[in-house]
């Protein structure tokens, strides 16, 4: 099974902050990652697909990058808003399709 | 509005089963491969099964394999994730996901509110 590793684990920031959280694959996966957001007692929602593609309705300060295995995603003026927990997710080749550990952007 | 509405889950004891359904309104059900992922509770997501459009191809987790079947009813928009044998550690809110596939890749959108399935004696 193919792991993925984020980091860092959580971080603190402030409004206005430019955030960014990496993802690792321990293989390459090309650009088969997504990036998930969730509020607690929400689901997640998608932001980014196939690495680097706003999903609709998502805000412009979100952006993704990377290749191969390793990945960034980028939120470039932290809003109030933005505090949750981030997951990257990998859908390369077949399942299981498994998630990061998550990532937790709380107010500094 | 595209909409995915879980319920079935509840409290049951160790070696019990449970039948999830998820709802699904808004899109073509039948055109979309279909996912259950679970989240115990304080943890991160694991992708627990998917099914085909047609339903002629399942893939299963392997920490549940063997005791979770996943199926669906295109006529009735209904995606159902039957589970038995349950342990301790399938305590967890279990959400459907709509599989959306482009030749770049695929992603879970949209996600619905989850049931909790809890398992203890």
């Amino acid at each position: 099974d193919i792991q993925m590793t984020q980091s860092p684990s959580s971080l603190s920031a402030s409004v206005g902050d430019r955030v960014t959280i990496t993802c690792r694959a321990s293989q390459s996966i090309s650009s088969y990652l997504n990036w998930y957001q969730q509020k607690p007692g929400k689901a997640p929602k998608v932001l980014i697909y196939a690495a680097s593609s706003l999903q609709s309705g998502v805000p412009s300060r979100f952006s993704g990058s990377g290749s191969g295995t390793d990945f960034t995603l980028t939120i470039s003026s932290l809003q109030p808003e933005d505090f949750a927990t981030y997951y990257c997710q990998q859908t390369y080749s077949t399942p299981p399709w498994t998630f990061g550990q998550g990532t937790k952007v709380e107010i500094k | 509005q595209v909409q995915l509405v879980e319920s079935g889950g509840g409290l049951v004891k160790p070696g019990g089963s449970l039948r999830l359904s998820c709802a699904a309104s808004g899109f073509t059900f039948s055109d979309y491969y279909m996912n259950w992922i679970r989240q115990a509770p304080g943890k991160g997501l694991e992708w627990v099964s998917y099914i085909s459009s047609s339903g002629r191809t399942i893939s299963y987790a392997d920490s549940v394999k063997g005791r979770f079947t996943i199926s669906r009813d295109n006529a009735k928009n209904s995606l159902y994730l039957q589970i038995n044998s349950l342990r301790a550690e399938d305590t967890a809110v279990y959400y459907c996901a709509r599989d959306n596939r482009i030749h770049v890749g695929h992603w879970f959108d949209p996600w619905g509110q989850g049931t909790l399935v809890t398992v203890s004696s």
